[in-house]
């Protein structure tokens, strides 16, 4: 139990599109998405908080204008790259904490972006 | 805030060998201390987590970990490594207040020789 399923796997863009990443949570209700950024052979850094119904929290020094989150409901939560650049290509995972006594994450199985 | 070093970069150890994977960390309050593990261009997979109770954790692939409180450590352990175990480890912690996110250690990378 407690799947987010996150998708595409993998995408290859070119410089200046936009391009939408999905974490959809299959059997419970996340009102909670982290949005984490790995770059190649490091760790993974928090982008942003995004809570169902409210606007995103941002790290700092992560572009609000560039990386578009949304989380309209309580299984939806969408990271966009707007005007895409080749610096934005890495790793993208989101994490949804869980509740109760499991305490603790479950995490989608990543995006690899491409920008070309 | 929240911090987790995880000192080495790289770990090889020999099939068959115990394995030791460091990770100290820095909380206010309670730690919640997790360890995932990384294959390449995958997800996290869950590997264990302390949250109260015993000190030695015992978690999935025969990884276990144990809390000690007065090093602020939390190091992964395994009896016997096994080629399969290669990967990227990362120790994580976030303290007891709410949905704060978790912060990860900069990962260590296990390479077990056959």
């Amino acid at each position: 139990g407690a799947v987010v399923s996150q998708h595409p796997s993998r995408v290859i863009c070119k410089s200046g599109t936009s391009v939408k990443i999905e974490c959809r949570s299959l059997d419970f209700q996340a009102t909670t998405m982290f949005w984490y950024r790995q770059f190649p052979k490091k760790s993974l850094m928090l982008m942003a908080t995004s809570n169902e119904g409210s606007k995103a929290t941002y790290e700092q020094g992560v572009e609000k204008d560039k990386f578009l989150i949304n989380h309209a409901s309580l299984t939806l939560s969408t990271l966009t790259v707007t005007s895409a650049h080749p610096e934005d290509s890495s790793f993208y995972i989101c994490s949804a904490p869980l509740e109760g006594v499991r305490r603790g994450y479950t995490f989608g199985s990543g995006t690899r972006l491409t920008v070309v | 805030a929240q911090s987790v070093a995880q000192p080495e970069d790289q770990v090889n150890v020999a099939e068959g060998n115990p394995l030791t994977v460091k990770c100290t960390y820095s909380v206010s309050g309670n730690p919640y201390l997790f360890w995932y593990v990384q294959y390449p261009n995958r997800g996290l997979q869950f590997l264990l987590k302390y949250i109260t109770g015993d000190n030695l954790v015992k978690g999935s692939y025969g990884f276990e970990a144990e809390f000690n409180k007065s090093q602020t450590s939390f190091h992964l352990k395994k009896p016997s490594a096994l080629v399969s175990d290669s990967a990227l480890y990362f120790c994580a912690v976030r303290d007891d207040s709410g949905n704060t996110p978790l912060v990860f250690g900069k990962g260590t990378r296990l390479s077990v020789i056959a």
